[in-house]
């Protein structure tokens, strides 16, 4: 069964660290890619996605994430962490055809001021 | 304000009884969507639903009915509610007219307790 892998399960980063979050989907068809955010106490909000072209998408708030087909992985980054990017990070994937996602167990990130 | 909204967002019911979480968007999107969130599992999707009377099962739908009589309401019942129903559910919805690349919009969550 396709899945969606996220290896960080918690980060702890002092402000202006840099941030790399890992993700990796086991499908070898088409794919649409999300990060999406979860501050705490709110809803899910999309960070950036992927669907085709450019494999470095840039999102809202300063982050951006890479596409490496041959990887399977959609790794989100930011250079300079702050305290208010403290949420829960979740990777989620499309598949082909399908309307549905695949997320991710989820990264919990708390920064350090 | 458009919108989804979830009702209500707290509840806490006992063993066996039945729970309906409430679901209502207003961009008459068509596809909307049932997720859990429980630690360590991120969301893990409970039923979709692609058009009014439509509905599909997802990766958990076991003790789980939904209905779809209007675009705009998608809710969710807990036929007999037990404790590992214990979750936060949230709910989605997208507008398949804008292609495959158009992210879900998430509603605010129902965190529901099962005791």
């Amino acid at each position: 069964a396709q899945s969606v892998s996220q290896h960080n399960h918690h980060v702890i980063l002092s402000e202006a660290a840099s941030l790399e979050l890992g993700c990796n989907y086991s499908y070898g068809g088409t794919v649409n890619l999300f990060w999406y955010v979860q501050y705490p106490g709110q809803h899910l909000q999309l960070l950036l996605k992927y669907f085709s072209g450019d494999p470095l998408v840039k999102g809202i708030k300063g982050f951006e994430a890479e596409f490496i087909k041959s990887k399977f992985s959609f790794n989100l980054r930011k250079p300079s962490v702050q305290w208010s990017d403290t949420a829960e990070y979740f990777c989620a994937v499309g598949m082909d055809s399908s309307y549905k996602l695949i997320f991710g167990s989820g990264t919990r990130l708390l920064v350090r001021p | 304000d458009a919108g989804i909204t979830q009702s209500p967002r707290y509840k806490i019911t006992e063993t066996g009884r039945q729970v309906t979480l409430m679901c209502h968007q207003t961009w008459s999107h068509s596809y909307m969507f049932w997720y859990r969130q429980d630690l360590g599992h991120g969301l893990r999707l409970i039923y979709y639903s692609a058009a009014a009377d439509i509905t599909d099962k997802g990766e958990v739908p076991d003790g789980y009915v939904v209905s779809r009589s209007k675009t705009e309401n998608f809710p969710l019942t807990l036929e007999s509610a037990t404790r590992s129903q214990t979750s936060v559910y949230f709910c989605a919805s997208r507008d398949p007219g804008q292609g495959l690349s158009y992210e879900q919009y998430f509603g605010p969550g129902t965190r529901l307790t099962v005791t």
